[in-house]
């Protein structure tokens, strides 16, 4: 079946770095790739979709210029988290659809934890 | 804007027992999805339908498009049928989450 990574697995950084999460999926191209956050023993919260070439549509609440994505290539996804703050920790996790039906392959999440 | 919600939020069951887990929304939708992320948090797609009914062994899904609902059955349950499980609503690329419903099957 379809694979789709994340890198790093999990991340500790301070307050005040910026930190980039990589998503890729192994062995199809993906149209879209969606990153979501997920707080302790809450669901899962869409943050943005991204379309291969173009900007990122963000939902309500959430900051562009805080979190940054770029969705280079069909096969790559990266956000990056700017300036990260405690209130950032959360685990982060991506998908990615190889067409523009509803399919999706989930990465395996990335724990980040900002001191 | 779509509401999805899920029932029960937490449910014990004993190896064997048949499992329901319950969700309904509020808005047409294209497609719903029933996800299972185990405790390390990965994320496995189990089904994703838009009418009817799909099978994938023990598990069962079926979805009502006129009453908004859908269920998620599981036959024989295992201890390690123990997960969350999370239904999705999706409609273009607008996807809304329940809150999840944490099942703990015992030996």
């Amino acid at each position: 079946g379809a694979v789709v990574s994340q890198h790093p697995s999990w991340v500790i950084c301070k307050s005040g770095t910026s930190v980039k999460i990589e998503c890729r999926s192994l062995d199809f191209q993906a149209t879209t790739m969606f990153w979501y956050r997920q707080f302790p023993k809450q669901s899962l919260m869409l943050m943005a979709t991204s379309n291969e070439g173009s900007k990122a549509t963000y939902e309500q609440g959430v900051e562009k210029d805080k979190f940054l994505i770029n969705h280079a290539s069909l096969t790559l996804s990266t956000l990056t988290v700017t300036s990260a703050h405690p209130e950032d920790s959360s685990f982060y996790i991506c998908s990615a659809a190889p067409g523009s039906g509803e399919t999706q392959y989930f990465g395996p999440g990335t724990r980040l934890l900002v001191l | 804007k779509n509401e999805v919600e899920q029932s029960p939020q937490n449910l014990t069951a004993q190896e064997g027992e048949f499992i329901t887990i319950n969700c309904s929304y509020s808005v047409g939708i294209s497609a719903l999805h029933w996800l299972q992320q185990h405790p390390g948090g990965g994320i496995v797609s189990l089904f994703m339908l838009s009418s009817g009914k799909k099978k994938h062994g023990r598990l069962i899904a079926t979805i009502n498009i006129q009453e908004k609902h859908s269920s998620l059955h599981i036959t024989a349950s295992h201890p390690r049928d123990s997960a969350v499980y999370i239904c999705a609503s999706f409609l273009s690329n607008d996807m809304r989450f329940g809150a999840g419903t944490r099942l703990t099957v015992k030996p």
